[in-house]
């Protein structure tokens, strides 16, 4: 049973243009929210994180947004650019064992020039 | 640089034999830990150790192992691999806290 679902495994968004990548949990533990990024070839590398005592944070060109009582986060990319080309996993810990990372399936991003 | 390093970054091996992949690190983190990822798949964690202490998860098959001889260094072993056991295999270093994980660049093992 996923408890951390990214429904689109794909996107593609013109550069320039925003980029939404979606995540929904089913684990009303969880309580810290990761997004990460992977290129092809690499592992993947921290992007920015949440809090549940916040609902937003941004870091220059991405935001994320958290909305607790419909268990769903947003990664937004303004603007998009061609280097952003690359899978994203949402993550999320909390409750027993609060530092492991319970991880989505990916959403394939890319930034079309 | 600071580093989260796995060898090989490609193992093909044979049904049933055995093959060990590598993690090191040099961040001194507390934790590490295996996770596979199978294609179009979320990474799942297979175990981890906090410092000397193993933590297997539930559901992972009795074919998997590893070992920590040290801070720096762990090891994933799988006994009789399958060609269900094809995936990339992650390994992943954190303090422990809330901070997040430091990936290394994965091995890509191929069971024929």
């Amino acid at each position: 049973d996923q408890q951390v679902k990214q429904n689109s495994p794909s996107l593609s968004v013109q550069e320039g243009r925003i980029s939404i990548l979606n995540c929904d949990y089913t684990n009303s533990m969880f309580d810290y929210f990761l997004w990460y990024k992977k290129y092809p070839a690499e592992g993947p590398t921290f992007l920015i994180s949440i809090s549940s005592i916040k609902d937003k944070n941004e870091d220059g060109r991405f935001t994320v947004f958290l909305n607790k009582s419909a268990k769903h986060l947003s990664l937004h990319i303004v603007p998009s650019q061609p280097g952003d080309s690359a899978v994203y996993f949402c993550a999320a810990s909390g409750g027993a064992g609060s530092y492991q990372l319970t991880f989505g399936k990916g959403t394939k991003l890319s930034v079309i020039p | 640089d600071a580093m989260v390093i796995q060898n090989p970054r490609y193992q093909v091996t044979q049904f049933g034999k055995p093959v060990t992949l590598s993690c090191s690190q040099t961040l001194n983190h507390n934790v590490m830990y295996w996770y596979q990822q199978k294609s179009s798949q979320a990474p799942k964690l297979l175990f981890h150790y906090y410092d000397k202490d193993f933590n297997n998860e539930a559901d992972t098959p009795d074919n998997f192992q590893s070992r920590r001889p040290n801070t720096s260094f762990c090891f994933l072993d799988i006994r009789s691999p399958g060609l269900g056991d094809t995936a990339m295999y992650l390994c992943a270093t954190s303090r422990g806290g809330r901070d997040g994980y430091t990936f290394g660049s994965g091995t890509r093992l191929t069971v024929v």
